[in-house]
């Protein structure tokens, strides 16, 4: 799996949004970038994933560089429940894939 | 919940102690993968099982660790000798096999504290 790097630490304002970047340079063509949070003391949870095009669901969006060398996490009105460890993972979509985490950004949601 | 479960969720135990954990996939999910996460580190991979079969070890799993799937269904994680090292959060996953994506569903995990 490539190789991401992560902020270690962002702080966001409730209310507003929270926008976590992450750069993968190494990413190959058939790779898709994965997004998963974890809140303290919990599993880590899927959020969204996405190849070249950018991606919204009803948790996040996700904006992937044209070149595909580094995204963005956009959580549009940050809630107190949002505060945890967000990760970001490149991978191969389908199949068997353990999942490599890296050490992810602390994000802290301030009211 | 039809959520990935795990028990127990938390285990204090003495150096030297066999520990044992269980994981209860998701229903239809015929992967399940356990992880290892220590304090302040991401989730590191110890092993993955396809229905009964374990196809995968991390160089992580000792000898000391073993893994099981017997049926297909829920797995079991077991500890011999526990160390201080030991201690740390063990997560389980499932996921599909049949599908285009393999979205991999966390448990709660099971806290492990060697004293």
């Amino acid at each position: 799996d490539a190789k991401t790097t992560q902020p270690p630490s962002m702080d966001c304002a409730e209310g507003r949004a929270a926008n976590l970047p992450c750069n993968h340079s190494t990413i190959s063509g058939n790779e898709y970038v994965y997004w998963y949070r974890q809140i303290h003391s919990q599993g880590p949870q899927y959020i969204i994933h996405g190849l070249k095009n950018n991606e919204t669901n009803e948790m996040a969006s996700l904006i992937i560089t044209e070149d595909r060398k580094s995204s963005t996490l956009i959580l549009p009105h940050a809630t107190l429940r949002d505060t945890a460890v967000y990760y970001c993972i490149v991978r191969v979509y389908g199949g068997y894939q353990k999942v490599t985490f890296g050490i992810g950004t602390k994000l802290q949601v301030i009211p | 919940d039809t959520g990935v479960s795990q028990n127990p969720r938390h285990k204090i135990t003495k150096r030297g102690q066999n520990v044992t954990f269980r994981c209860d996939p998701i229903s239809e999910h015929n992967r399940l993968y356990w992880y290892r996460q220590t304090l302040g580190q991401g989730p590191e991979f110890l092993t993955y099982f396809q229905n009964e079969a374990q196809l995968e070890k991390s160089r992580l799993l000792s000898d000391r660790f073993s893994a099981e799937r017997p049926k297909g269904s829920f797995s079991t994680l077991e500890i011999q000798r526990t160390e201080q090292g030991d201690s740390a959060m063990y997560l389980c996953a499932s996921s599909q096999l049949a599908g285009d994506d393999n979205e991999q569903f966390f448990g709660p995990g099971t806290r492990l504290t060697v004293l």
